[in-house]
């Protein structure tokens, strides 16, 4: 499975986007980018994947590049509660793919 | 609806002590995967289940640690022997699978394991 690469850790002002960077340079054309979040103490909650292109929910956006060796997950206007782990991991849709979360990045807002 | 549901939210055990983690998954996903989470680390990867297929347990690290799935239904991880290092958040977390996009994960809340 594709691995990920992510920065351990970022800070982020309160009411400001937070960008995290993902590079995934080993993805495949079949494999989506996801992205998940741990609050503290609690299980990953689901954000948002995509395949090619960007992508945007109620939560969040993501874009891919068009090569789709990285992708940035952004919080448009961060707030206190979305102090969390963030982890970007790769997988196929639609059948079983053993996949890795890696160690994330951490982000905090900062009041 | 309900979410994946796990209990009990907290074990303590004796080093020694056999312990058994259950995991309740969304009704009608078919994929089941369980995971550790030890202080300050990602996730990782134990066992998958899917339907009746044969499950992947590449991810148990040792003989110790079973999981048993009845179909579509409850999950059970078992811990035989514990040690101290099993003390860690298990994690459940079930996945439709019905093809497409659709192969997100829903995480229960973790069984946190400690071990004395």
């Amino acid at each position: 499975d594709a691995k990920t690469t992510q920065p351990p850790s970022m800070d982020c002002a309160e009411g400001r986007a937070a960008n995290l960077p993902c590079n995934h340079s080993t993805i495949s054309g079949n494999e989506y980018v996801y992205w998940y979040r741990q609050i503290h103490s609690q299980g990953p909650q689901y954000i948002i994947h995509g395949l090619k292109n960007n992508e945007t929910n109620e939560m969040a956006s993501l874009i891919i590049t068009e090569d789709r060796k990285s992708s940035t997950l952004i919080l448009p206007h961060a707030t206190l509660r979305d102090t969390a782990v963030y982890y970007c991991i790769v997988s196929f849709s639609g059948g079983y793919q053993k996949v890795t979360f890696g160690t994330g990045t951490k982000l905090q807002v900062i009041p | 609806g309900a979410g994946v549901s796990q209990s009990p939210s907290n074990k303590v055990t004796e080093k020694g002590k056999d312990v058994e983690l259950r995991c309740d998954p969304i009704s009608g996903h078919t994929a089941l995967y369980w995971y550790r989470q030890r202080l300050g680390q990602g996730l990782e990867f134990l066992i998958y289940f899917q339907g009746n297929s044969a499950p992947d347990k590449s991810g148990l690290p040792s003989d110790r640690f079973s999981a048993e799935r009845t179909g579509e239904s409850v999950s059970t991880l078992t811990i035989q022997r514990t040690q101290q290092e099993d003390s860690a958040v298990y994690l459940c977390a079930s996945s439709p699978l019905l093809g497409g996009p659709t192969d997100t994960q829903y995480f229960g809340p973790g069984t946190r394991l400690t071990v004395l």
